[in-house]
């Protein structure tokens, strides 16, 4: 399994909708996750911090699944200005960090 | 809102020529990181920075590069010899604590080695 695996998406879905990302990681022994919005050609901008079970904010919402190893983002009431590419982010070591590969999103009107 | 700043936004080099990249992180920020990412690639993680050395490194930071915190608000990545394949946007990151504190990314430099 590789480290941090996402579905690279595109997933194109209508204003308003609700869209879900899920990501799977191999390594047990993490801790903590951390989804990030990417722009194209832009950095990586902190999204939501996952420490426990899971983790809202406004319309977003993270959640965790320990016993199968992965994190999910949950985003209702999608906005045109939620597209964008979304990256997992796990720990590989205690200094390291892992990207997935992302999950491409666009929002249609 | 404090940033991390990174300079120049855009870098062309001569295969074999030594570039240098800048950034200046968060103030209170202890843990600084460069990424690179290929154009279309997702981004990866080249080394991790800690009190003065290095804390960890992926098998890409080989001899050709080097970090250093010159002095006690700049952190540099130099690539000695560029590569064709060292082409990409190089991303500077800190965070407060280590591990498990989340990371706040530059707006990156973009290497193009020609």
């Amino acid at each position: 399994r590789k480290e941090v695996e996402q579905d690279p998406g595109p997933f194109n879905v209508p204003e308003g909708a609700t869209v879900a990302f899920n990501c799977t990681y191999s390594n047990s022994a993490s801790q903590s996750f951390f989804w990030y919005r990417q722009d194209c050609r832009k950095e990586p901008k902190l999204l939501m911090s996952v420490y426990s079970s899971g983790n809202e904010d406004g319309r977003f919402t993270a959640q965790l699944n320990r016993a199968s190893q992965y994190i999910s983002l949950l985003i209702r009431d999608s906005k045109l200005s939620d597209s964008a590419t979304y990256l997992c982010v796990a720990p590989g070591g205690t200094y390291k960090y892992i990207f997935g590969t992302g999950t491409r999103l666009k929002v249609l009107a | 809102e404090p940033e991390v700043t990174q300079t120049p936004s855009h870098q062309v080099t001569q295969m074999g020529q030594e570039v240098i990249l800048r950034c200046v992180p968060i103030s209170n920020h202890l843990y600084f990181y460069w990424y690179r990412q290929i154009l279309g690639q997702k981004v990866e993680f080249l080394v991790s920075f800690y009190n003065n050395e290095i804390s960890e490194k992926s098998e890409i930071f080989d001899d050709q590069f080097s970090v250093e915190r010159p002095d006690g608000s700049n952190f540099t990545l130099k690539i000695r010899s560029t590569k064709l394949e060292d082409s990409a946007m190089y991303f500077c990151a800190s965070s407060l604590g280590q591990g498990y504190n989340e990371q706040f990314f530059g707006p990156g430099t973009r290497l193009t080695v020609l």
